[in-house]
């Protein structure tokens, strides 16, 4: 069966680096997803990974994809308060149905 | 381009009666896709559709919900019959046919937050 897990709450100091992680149980996912949440708010996509691919950087995030432990991680550098929403990481064999974790808690504080 | 617009944003239904939502997908997406966020939970797919056609309803509950995305017009995303535990955010996304390239991928929109009072 499909299942996500991760972690519910995370806590740093503005300037650190974040690293919230997830694993997974479907090995025949495809796509991996990292997704943000703001209070009361929609989910914006930060960023997604082909199962084929070890890591990914887009600026102040870097995802990396451990295939073999089914394990992904989102690390964000000089966190900012900003930062501080639910992530969501989601998997899917095809785009058309994402299967989500229950969300990490990022609080941020100054 | 205006992203994928849900509305009503919020909405109080009594028990026993009806809910709409509807759901609006961005310019050049023709698949729509909802989900329903039970509190501290996380997103659980409900349905996939294109343009007339149910493609995936496996995560549709059996009684009360339906999904129509017609060939004009937002897709609805309908609850009859409402009870305390549909109290929940429902979102709505889309997608272009042609998926795996980068920027194609699954937007979401901003969520309708329906509470059953």
């Amino acid at each position: 069966g499909e299942d996500v897990e991760q972690s519910l709450f995370l806590s740093v100091r503005e300037g650190d680096s974040s690293v919230i992680n997830c694993t997974y149980t479907d090995s025949s996912s495809t796509y991996l997803y990292w997704y943000k949440q703001e209070p009361g708010a929609g989910l914006q996509l930060l960023t997604y990974i082909f199962s084929n691919m070890d890591m990914k950087q887009d600026q102040r995030l870097t995802v990396l994809l451990n295939k073999k432990d089914k394990h992904l991680s989102l690390r964000i550098a000089d966190t900012q308060t900003g930062d501080s929403a639910i992530y969501f990481c989601a998997e899917s064999k095809s785009f058309q149905k994402l299967v989500f974790g229950t969300g990490t808690r990022l609080l941020v504080s100054p | 381009n205006a992203g994928v617009m849900q509305n009503p944003r919020h909405l109080v239904r009594r028990r026993g009666q009806e809910a709409r939502l509807r759901c609006s997908p961005m310019k050049g997406h023709s698949h729509v896709y909802w989900y329903r966020q039970l509190p501290e939970e996380g997103l659980k797919f409900m349905v996939y559709l294109q343009k007339e056609n149910i493609i995936d309803e496996s995560g549709m509950p059996k009684e009360r919900f339906s999904a129509e995305f017609p060939k004009e017009g937002p897709s609805i995303l309908r609850i009859q019959q409402v009870v305390r535990g549909d109290s929940a955010a429902y979102f709505c996304a889309s997608s272009p046919p042609v998926l795996g390239e980068p920027g194609n991928t699954i937007y979401f929109g901003e969520g309708s937050w329906l509470t059953v009072v």
